[in-house]
C-alpha cells in the first residue's frame, strides 16, 4: 500500500520566519516519484516540484528548498523568509511506478498561514 | 498558452439530480485524471484516461459515476442521482507521458459541487 502522511495540520508563522513542512511516505516500489503542490485560496493546485526515488539531491528554488531522505522516507519542504503570499495549503504526493497510471496519492495537506 | 480548464466552476443541485462536469486538458497532453477533494482532505484519485481509453477506476467511483473522453480530447464526468455525500471539489489534471518516467500532472481550477 502507498501512503503519504503530513502530520502538521496547520502552521502559523510571522512573515520572514523560516518554516518547514514535513512529509513522510510509504511505498513498496523501488521506483517512485514525490511531488509538492500548493493550493491557494482560489483552489487550483499549483505544481512546485517532482523528485524521483533515485535522486536524493536536495533542491533549492529561490526561497523554496526540498530535503529528500530515503533512509527516513521523508521529503520535507522549507520556505525561507516566508511571505504572506505563501499562505496556502501545501500537499505532498506520491506516485509509485507499479501503478502504471501515474495516479497521485496525496497527504492530507498542511495549511500554512503567514501573518504580516 | 492555456492550462487545464474546467466547467462549470460551481454547481449547486438538488439531491437526486444528474450533473455533468467538463474538463479540457492541456492540448498536447495524452493523460487525463479526475480526483475528488472534500473539505480538509487531500485529493483522491477517481479515474484515469490515456487518450480515449479509460484505464483505471477507483473503488470510490460508484456506478452512479461515469466518465468519458471521446476522441482523447476533453473529458466529462457525470454523476447520476446525486447524493449529499457527493458534495466536493472535483479536480481534473492532465499530463504528457514521458519515456521511462512519471509525468507531472497539471491541475485545473476544479468544479465545486454542492448537493442540497
Amino acid at each position: 500500500a502507498q501512503k503519504v502522511t503530513q502530520a502538521q495540520t496547520e502552521i502559523s508563522v510571522v512573515e520572514k520566519e523560516d518554516v518547514t513542512l514535513d512529509c513522510v511516505y510509504e511505498t513498496r516500489d523501488t521506483t517512485y516519484y514525490l511531488f509538492w503542490y500548493k493550493q491557494p485560496p482560489s483552489g487550483e493546485l499549483v505544481f512546485l516540484i517532482r523528485r524521483n526515488s533515485f535522486d536524493e539531491q536536495n533542491e533549492i528554488s529561490g526561497r523554496y528548498s526540498w530535503n529528500f531522505q530515503k533512509s527516513t522516507s521523508s521529503f520535507n519542504f522549507t520556505i525561507t523568509a516566508s511571505q504572506v503570499v505563501d499562505s496556502a495549503v501545501y500537499f505532498c504526493a506520491l506516485s509509485g511506478f507499479s501503478s502504471n497510471t501515474g495516479k497521485l496519492i496525496f497527504g492530507q495537506g498542511t495549511t500554512l498561514q503567514v501573518k504580516p | 498558452d492555456t492550462g487545464v480548464s474546467q466547467n462549470p466552476r460551481h454547481k449547486i443541485t438538488k439531491r437526486g439530480q444528474n450533473v455533468t462536469f467538463r474538463c479540457d486538458p492541456i492540448s498536447e497532453h495524452n493523460r487525463l485524471y479526475w480526483y475528488r477533494q472534500t473539505l480538509g482532505q487531500g485529493p483522491e484519485f477517481l479515474t484515469y484516461f490515456q487518450n480515449e481509453a479509460q484505464l483505471e477506476k477507483s473503488r470510490l467511483l460508484s456506478d452512479r459515476f461515469s466518465a468519458e473522453r471521446p476522441k482523447g480530447s476533453f473529458s466529462t464526468l457525470e454523476i447520476q442521482r446525486t447524493e449529499q455525500g457527493d458534495s466536493a471539489m472535483y479536480l481534473c489534471a492532465s499530463s504528457q507521458t514521458l519515456a521511462g518516467g512519471t509525468d507531472t500532472q497539471y491541475f485545473g481550477p476544479g468544479t465545486r459541487l454542492t448537493v442540497l
